[in-house]
Parts: structure tokens; sequence; C-alpha cells
């Protein structure tokens, strides 16, 4: 079975500072990771995803992450953070039958000014 | 395009009374899936639905129950309410029934008193 765990629960950073949100996960055959992210009041929306190649995957604002297989983490970093970056950052894994996505508990990335 | 839409937003049910929550999914997609995100937590897969039949099940009681219509919309019916079911339930359109790509509605939040 799968699992992820967010080892941040909370982010507080200024903003233009550099921010590093932490995942690891754990499965057992093939491996497609995401990341979604929720803005107050909203649904989740999907921010970045890892299939297959390469290892280093973007986001259109700004985001990226890494798929280390051998620290099986898919960490997501951004260099320069914004206010509007404020909202509750979710890591997940997808299941080999590909029908379900586990989640991490979140990490609510506060940026202030 | 029309998007991922939820009904009703909010509802307040007490313990013992059943409840249905209404998913329309996004133009084009034929798969819906079903996820409780209690407060402070992340999403956990309840069910999901591929062409109107049962694609995968999560850790749920057979009280949690659902439907897929011609169309593709969705229905998630809980019967017989616990406290414990007070959460976000979230319905996330899909194409296909093999994608983490997932496109999420707002949510119905449900409060069980």
């Amino acid at each position: 079975a799968q699992s992820v765990t967010q080892l941040d629960s909370q982010v507080p950073v200024f903003e233009e500072a550099p921010v590093e949100l932490r995942c690891n996960y754990s499965s057992s055959v093939s491996v497609y990771l995401f990341w979604y992210v929720q803005y107050p009041n909203q649904g989740l929306q999907l921010l970045l995803k890892y299939l297959s190649g390469s290892t280093l995957v973007e986001s259109i604002n700004g985001f990226e992450a890494e798929f280390n297989k051998s620290q099986t983490s898919f960490h997501l970093r951004k260099p320069s953070v914004h206010i509007s970056d404020t909202a509750e950052y979710f890591c997940a894994v997808e299941n080999n039958a590909g029908n379900m996505l586990t989640f991490g508990g979140g990490t609510r990335l506060m940026v202030k000014p | 395009e029309t998007g991922v839409t939820q009904s009703p937003t909010h509802l307040i049910k007490t313990r013992g009374q059943q409840v249905t929550l209404r998913c329309s999914s996004q133009s084009g997609h034929n798969t819906v899936s079903w996820y409780q995100q209690a407060l402070g937590q992340g999403p956990q897969f309840i069910f999901q639905y591929y062409r109107e039949e049962e694609n995968g099940r999560g850790n749920f009681p057979p009280r949690f129950s659902g439907l897929q219509f011609p169309n593709y919309s969705s229905e998630l019916n809980v019967n017989a309410l616990e406290l414990d079911d007070s959460a976000l339930y979230l319905c996330a359109s899909s194409l296909g029934k093999h994608t983490g790509e997932l496109f999420f509605g707002e949510g119905s939040r449900l409060t069980v008193l």
C-alpha cells in the first residue's frame, strides 16, 4: 500500500524568500507523484506531476519538484514566493491500479509580507 | 468549458440521518472520484466511478455508496450518519480511469450534529 508523509504541517516564510515543502512516499512498484494546491475556500488544483522521464518537473507559476528514487522523496521548491502562494499544498502518489490517489496530510504555506 | 460543480455547498444533518451529495463532472470527462477531507487532513479516497461502474473503493463502510449517471454526473450517498462523517466531500473528474490528474470541485461541507 502507498503512503505519503509531509513532514511539515505549517511553513511560514517571508515574501521573496525561497521555500521547500517536503514530501516522502512509499510505493511498491511504479511511482506517479503529484502536488496539488488548495487555496482558501477552493477545491484542489493540480500543481505539477511526475510520471516518467526527467526527475525535475516544473509548474507554470515557478514551483518545481524533484523525484528522488533513492530517498523516496518528491520535495516542492520555489526560489522566491509571493503572497499569493499562501495555500495548503498536498503531495500525492497514485496506486498501481491507477484509480486512486493517496494524499499526505498537507503543508500550510504562509507567506508574510 | 464547465468545471466540476458540487451541491449543496454546505449542509447540516443529525446523527442517523441520510445525505445525498451531487457532482457534475467537467465537460468530456467520463470518470468521477469522491474523496473525504476531514478538518486538517489530506483527502481520503472513497470510491471511483468509470462509465457508470464502480472502479475501486477505499476503506469506507458500505453505508457510503454512490452512483454515476449516463451523463457522467454522480451522487454520493451516506446512510446512518455518524459524527465522524463531518468533513468536506470532494468530487473530482478525469478523462479515463487511469490518471492522477484530477479536476476537483470546491466540495460539499457536511456537519453532523
